[in-house]
């Protein structure tokens, strides 16, 4: 049904408590992202994942790691969260490559407080 | 490094009316460029991409964007906007090698159609 699911949609998260993000796509799409969107900073990618266990740092790596087990499946984690990674995170999925339709969920919006 | 401008934060149209959502990239070569469109509380959806021939591509919901390699820009043009286009516009970039499948996004631009 080409979907990209993102669990959960809103989560509240003390500082220095661990945070995981899911995602999940039905497309058998070979790369998948993480992405967090800011007010007034766009889009900016956290990681990027070409297949299983093939996993890459984008943009702003520092405080994040992500896991890729399955094809369908990207997590990513925040061990010991901050307040400044208070944000709203999307994933993405595409087929591999370059210029290819990303395909995103619906995100999920984190406060760290 | 390859970046994406979007000069306007916010654009107010009324209803009916054209509408041009500007858009400006560096980058030393021509690399593959996009429009993305986010509706509140969801994510972003491709309104149409460009890769090279026709400088004016077509996208959904009759939107269209030219390409410019003279001014290095990608803007996105409507003939008359419906109450419904209101969301917020990504222009974004890829590379056509190396960086695979990388894009580059711009901050978004902010469209609220009036009445």
């Amino acid at each position: 049904d080409m979907k990209v699911t993102q669990m959960p949609r809103y989560l509240i998260k003390r500082m220095g408590e661990n945070v995981l993000l899911e995602c999940g796509q039905d497309m058998s799409h070979e790369t998948m992202y993480w992405y967090r969107q800011d007010p007034g900073l766009g889009l900016q990618l956290i990681y990027i994942s070409y297949d299983v266990d093939s996993n890459s740092e984008g943009d702003i790596p520092k405080g994040y790691r992500v896991s890729r087990k399955k094809r369908e499946h990207f997590s990513l984690i925040l061990d010991s969260a901050k307040t400044n990674q208070t944000s709203v995170y999307f994933c993405a999925s595409s087929r591999g490559n370059s210029g290819n339709t990303l395909y995103f969920g619906e995100g999920s919006r984190l406060i760290v407080v | 490094a390859q970046s994406v401008t979007q000069p306007d934060a916010r654009v107010t149209v009324s209803e009916g009316a054209s509408l041009q959502l500007r858009c400006k990239y560096s980058y030393s070569a021509t690399p593959y460029l996009f429009w993305y469109v986010q509706y509140p509380r969801q994510g972003l959806q491709l309104l149409l991409k460009y890769y090279s021939g026709d400088p004016v591509v077509q996208g959904v919901n009759s939107f269209e964007a030219e390409f410019s390699k003279s001014n290095s820009s990608f803007h996105l043009q409507k003939a008359s906007v419906h109450w419904s286009d209101s969301a917020v516009y990504f222009c974004a970039l890829a590379l056509l090698s190396g960086s695979f499948n990388k894009l580059t996004f711009g901050a978004g631009t902010r469209l609220a159609v009036c009445p």
